[in-house]
């Protein structure tokens, strides 16, 4: 069965340091996610991905986060200077067809420490 | 905002009984979803709903939706010790500009079936 992967599982870095969070979205699917998840809180949204722009994105996402797909297949969360409020579960999302109603396949996260 | 808030937050149950769980939502939907989640793993889809359905069945799910209430609850019976995880309820809606959709997710429910 197709599934999101996403790398690495768990990534620890010093406060101030840029992180690179990395998702290959199933191969035919149209929009891309990434949340996060705070240990113990809810999931949160951070941006959505379609047609290689952001078509929105919540207060979380300010000028430290960017996304990208540089080439077609893999889909990354850079944050620029990590914070110790970064540390989280992050999940990369994708969906085929948005108005059929479908489901989101999400990846297994990347788990942050930010240190 | 719309965001949808499940009950109870934390749920114990013996093994064999019924497990419900409730989501409620502020604003109009196009569908809602309901995931699982295992201890630091990622979310998994378990059924969607769509906002001109009533109910639905999946093996041991049932879940319910009424637009009037905003409100959607997820049943699943005999329960098993397996069954055990966070259950999230997720309002989607549409994106402006056929920009997809938007999944919101409320706090869940942590789920635990004894054996």
């Amino acid at each position: 069965e197709p599934e999101v992967t996403q790398t690495p599982s768990h990534q620890v870095t010093q406060m101030g340091q840029e992180v690179i969070l990395r998702c290959v979205p199933i191969s035919n699917h149209l929009y891309f996610y990434w949340y996060r998840q705070i240990l113990g809180q809810k999931v949160e949204f951070l941006v959505s991905f379609y047609n290689n722009e952001i078509s929105e994105k919540s207060e979380i996402f300010d000028d430290q986060f960017s996304v990208e797909r540089p080439d077609g297949s893999n889909f990354t969360l850079k944050i620029r200077s990590t914070k110790l409020e970064d540390s989280a579960m992050y999940f990369c999302a994708s969906i085929l067809r948005e108005r059929m109603n479908t489901e989101a396949f999400f990846g297994q996260g990347t788990r942050l420490t930010v240190v | 905002s719309q965001q949808g808030e499940e009950d109870p937050q934390a749920l114990s149950i013996q093994e064999g009984e019924n497990a419900t769980m409730n989501c409620s939502y502020k604003t109009s939907i196009n569908n809602l979803q309901w995931y699982r989640q295992n201890s630091g793993r990622g979310l998994v889809h378990l059924i969607l709903i769509r906002s001109n359905e009533r109910e639905k069945h999946s093996g041991r799910l049932r879940v319910t939706l009424d637009t009037s209430k905003k409100s959607s609850s997820l049943l699943i019976t005999a329960s098993r010790a397996a069954d055990t995880a966070s259950y999230f309820c997720a309002t989607v809606r549409s994106l402006n500009n056929n920009a997809g959709n938007m999944l919101t997710f409320g706090g869940g429910t942590r789920l635990m079936v004894k054996p």
